[in-house]
């Protein structure tokens, strides 16, 4: 497994503005992914962010609204642009290695916007 | 379509009973299977997975869980419930061919009271 840690860990935002989320992880991950979960229900997943290679977005989301950075092997950043109050969730980074194919999660961001 | 279905949105129980969280998937070609808990405000911990060979996996916590090909489920067995068991319990599923994503269901909410 993995250490995994997001940063900011909650906020509250205001209508219009952007926020970018950090995810760390103690070792080098080949995969990592970005998910939400909406109040009260499952977990969604966003995109895949591979390191070298430009996000992989599941339908519904779209890279303008949601741009990930993968720079290195341990680390990526989610920004959820141009918030509203339907972007109110818990964002969930999530890392895996083929060789166990096995996800293990961040603790999460709790975003509530206004 | 890959889906997970739990039909319990919320399991009662007392402390000590035993409990069976329910869980369905639909596929037509192998699948790898995987239990998560998310504790309140917490993220997800894996409890137990099924990737291949014995089809009851033990995991974390005195849970275990059955692989039942014929009848597509994976339910979540414990003989004893504890208080600290409340939380949220989701059931996921993926592919088997490269690092696919997780499938994840409804959640189930376990509330265990004393």
């Amino acid at each position: 497994s993995a250490v995994i840690s997001q940063k900011p860990s909650r906020d509250i935002c205001q209508r219009g503005t952007s926020l970018t989320i950090q995810c760390q992880v103690d070792s080098q991950v080949t995969m990592m992914f970005w998910y939400r979960q909406q109040p009260g229900q499952s977990l969604t997943l966003i995109a895949t962010a591979n390191q070298g290679s430009e996000a992989t977005y599941e339908s519904g989301f779209v890279i303008d609204k949601f741009p990930i950075s993968r720079p290195n092997l341990t680390f990526s950043t989610l920004t959820v642009s141009n918030m509203s109050p339907e972007d109110s969730s818990i964002y969930l980074c999530s890392v895996g290695w083929e060789s166990t194919d096995t996800q293990y999660f961040g603790p999460g961001t709790r975003l509530t916007v206004l | 379509a890959q889906s997970v279905t739990q039909l319990d949105s919320q399991v009662p129980v007392f402390e000590e009973a035993p409990v069976e969280l329910r869980c369905n998937y639909s596929s037509s070609v192998s699948v790898y299977l995987f239990w998560y808990v998310q504790y309140p405000n917490q993220g997800l911990q894996l409890l137990l997975k099924y990737l291949s060979g014995s089809t009851l996996v033990k995991g974390i916590n005195g849970f275990e869980a059955e692989f039942n090909k014929s009848q597509t489920s994976f339910h979540l067995r414990k003989p004893s419930v504890h208080i600290s068991d409340t939380a949220e319990y989701f059931c996921a599923r993926r592919g088997v061919l490269g690092f696919q994503k997780l499938v994840f269901g409804t959640g189930t909410r376990l509330l265990v009271s004393p």
